[in-house]
């Protein structure tokens, strides 16, 4: 059973600081790494995707994917209420086994 | 442009009846995924299509549940004999091919299905 694993938090950051979400999964041949936004009674809605290892940034946020360690990580600089929502890591190994996180859900205090 | 449609939005049956999700992908995009979400919890994949291959069916919880995509395109999900337990959010998702293999989902507004 191929998993991927995330904090279920709540995680809460104070606003303008950095929240770190994390990832980790199983499956080696894996080669595909979402992240995936999902405010309470909305659907996923994508935030960034990642291929190779190392950091990809797009505006405030950054992945970072360590593909030894099989870990993949979002960093969310300068938090702000509005990033309250539960965050979904999704992993596929050419469209083989695409793979969703149970999410970690983030509290960002005013 | 268009995204990801699903209808009913919001369903309301009783036990035993039978319902029919309807899923109308992005244009373009080959491949299809239904997913359920119970209140508070997670994804819980259910079936996946792929172009002319035959479907993933290995997340049907059971044979009430079945689905088709007929022409490449709309999908129907359909649950026959609804349960109590059967009360979810149905979401739809399709994805372009990148490199020849599906790639990032974009999700529908989901169908709420509440039986009671």
């Amino acid at each position: 059973q191929k998993e991927v694993e995330q904090n279920s938090g709540p995680l809460s950051v104070p606003e303008g600081a950095i929240a770190s979400l994390n990832c980790t999964y199983s499956d080696r041949g894996s080669q595909s790494f979402f992240w995936y936004r999902q405010y309470s009674g909305k659907s996923p809605e994508l935030i960034m995707s990642i291929y190779s290892n190392g950091d990809k940034e797009d505006g405030r946020f950054t992945a970072q994917l360590n593909k030894a360690s099989q870990y993949v990580s979002l960093l969310i600089r300068d938090s702000q209420p509005s990033d309250s929502a539960t965050y979904l890591c999704a992993v596929d190994n050419y469209g083989q086994n695409f793979v969703f996180g149970p999410g970690t859900r983030l509290s960002v205090l005013p | 442009g268009a995204g990801v449609s699903q209808s009913p939005s919001n369903k309301v049956t009783e036990k035993g009846k039978d319902v029919e999700l309807r899923c109308d992908p992005i244009s373009g995009h080959t491949a299809l995924y239904w997913y359920r979400q119970s209140l508070g919890q997670g994804l819980e994949f259910l079936i996946y299509f792929q172009g002319n291959s035959a479907p993933d069916k290995s997340g049907l919880p059971s044979d009430r549940f079945s689905a088709e995509r007929t022409g490449g395109s709309v999908s129907t999900l359909t649950i026959q004999r609804t349960q109590q337990e059967d009360s979810a959010v149905y979401l739809c998702a399709s994805s372009p091919l990148r490199g020849g293999v599906p790639d990032t989902q974009y999700f529908g507004p989901g169908t709420r299905l509440t039986v009671l």
